[in-house]
């Protein structure tokens, strides 16, 4: 079965210091991959996705991540954080052509003002 | 535009009982899904369907049952309620997820049972 790991659990950073958070999947097939964010008291809404074509896939609010085919990863990077992305960030592996998503454990973002 | 919506947001229930977590989506999407989000676990996929009349079962589909009478409506349902199914759940939408890749999630429906 397809896995997807999130190795960092809980983040803590200060505003202005770089990001980047780990996702490796276990699927050997075609894969979609995506990152979701979850605010405090929201609801989960994506971030960025990566389908096809140049590995590196910039979303909203500043972030990217660069899928690494060899290495079964698409870690997620901001070279700058802010208070706001306070948050906890999903990494989801979605099989080509399949209808099952699944989301690895999450990490907790804490950005100290 | 309403987008998901589920309800009801909070149940406690006593262990053995049996209750629906309702959910309704207003983009005319195909794929419908349930998710429980549990800490150090995230979201476990439960149940999910495809269109009217078509479901499928996830990660973790024991002890709950689904429905798609509907394209609007997927409904979760719990026949006899345990512990270990308190959790978070999230319904959630997508025009195909297979090609799209966006899922549209509710508020979730936070349950506790006793």
């Amino acid at each position: 079965a397809q896995s997807v790991s999130q190795h960092n659990h809980h983040v803590i950073l200060s505003e202005a210091a770089s990001l980047e958070l780990g996702c490796n999947y276990s699927y050997g097939g075609t894969v979609n991959l995506f990152w979701y964010v979850q605010y405090p008291g929201q609801h989960l809404q994506l971030l960025l996705k990566y389908f096809s074509g140049d590995p590196l896939v910039k979303g909203i609010k500043g972030f990217e991540a660069e899928f690494i085919k060899s290495k079964f990863s698409f870690n997620l990077r901001k070279p700058s954080v802010q208070w706001s992305d306070t948050a906890e960030y999903f990494c989801a592996v979605n099989p080509y052509n399949n209808n099952d998503m699944r989301f690895g454990a999450g990490t907790r973002l804490t950005v100290k003002p | 535009n309403a987008g998901v919506t589920q309800t009801p947001k909070f149940q406690v229930l006593k262990t053995g009982q049996s209750m629906t977590l309702q959910c309704a989506q207003d983009m005319n999407h195909e794929y419908m899904s349930w998710y429980r989000q549990d800490p150090g676990m995230g979201l476990r996929l439960i149940h999910y369907s495809v269109g009217a009349g078509i479901t499928d079962q996830g990660e973790v589909p024991n002890g709950y049952n689904v429905s798609r009478s509907t394209t609007e409506d997927f409904p979760l349902r719990l026949l006899s309620a345990a512990p270990s199914q308190t959790s978070v759940y999230f319904c959630a939408s997508s025009y195909r997820v297979s090609n799209t890749g966006e899922l549209f999630f509710g508020e979730g429906s936070r349950l506790t049972v006793l």
